[in-house]
């Protein structure tokens, strides 16, 4: 069974810096292209990275390029997203999604339950 | 703003069927395929079908998609009160450097 664990969420001032992580199980992981997506509150689903099986291919949404990074570590099976400069706008339930595919093209077809990003002073 | 519109509400009686539209363009659901999802805020979204039309294992056959051109849908057919719950469309869109985007959104409800 497919299950990705997001951590790292919380609150965090206007400014400053957080760091997510999902830990991934139940498939092999350096097989697959893996996403951030987010859902800020009273809003839709938004795409914020992606990344390809080995990292050669990774987008941004245009909303969140230039301040955040998705990385991954195959060998921990662990997907991040290191998140600077943050705005109160970037609150949101974080997802970590695991891709059909080997390319981010495709889409996801698992999701974790997600963690809470609030970025207020 | 997503470049993927649906409408967004829809809504029927326990049984009646359901579609949801989702227009897009030729830098996306003109050239790529189209996944359908459901989530319930604050809870995991789940992929309900893949690949324009295809329904993952444990996805009942009531749920359907097809695409036309710029355009797809989603049907929900013998609608039940737990299928209340928001829907979106998704896929890849080729411009600029290449993104992935989520449809509007739309609020099904069980009347």
């Amino acid at each position: 069974e497919v299950q990705l664990v997001e951590s790292g969420g919380g609150l965090v001032q206007p400014g400053r810096s957080l760091r997510l992580s999902c830990a991934a199980s139940g498939f092999t992981f350096d097989d697959y292209a893996m996403h951030w997506v987010r859902q800020a509150p009273g809003r839709g689903l938004e795409w914020v990275s992606g990344i390809t099986w080995n990292s050669g291919t990774i987008g941004y949404a245009d909303s969140v390029k230039g301040r955040f990074t998705i990385s991954r570590d195959n060998a921990k099976s662990s997907l991040y997203l290191q998140m600077n400069s943050l705005r109160t706008e970037d609150t949101a339930f974080y997802y970590c999604a695991k891709d059909l595919s080997s390319r981010v093209e495709n889409g996801p077809d698992h999701w974790g339950q997600g963690t809470l990003v609030t970025v207020s002073s | 703003q997503s470049v993927l519109t649906q409408p967004p509400s829809a809504s029927g009686t326990p049984g009646q069927r359901v579609t949801i539209s989702c227009s897009g363009s030729s830098s996306n659901i003109g050239i790529n395929i189209v996944n359908w999802y459901r989530h319930l805020p604050g809870t995991a979204p789940k992929l309900l079908i893949h690949s324009n039309n295809q329904r993952p294992s444990g996805v009942p056959d009531r749920f359907s998609g097809s695409k036309s051109g710029t355009s797809a849908s989603l049907a929900i057919s013998g609608l039940q009160s737990d299928d209340e719950a928001d829907y979106y469309c998704a896929t890849w869109d080729d411009s600029l450097n290449g993104f992935y985007v989520f449809g509007t959104g739309t609020k099904v409800t069980v009347l």
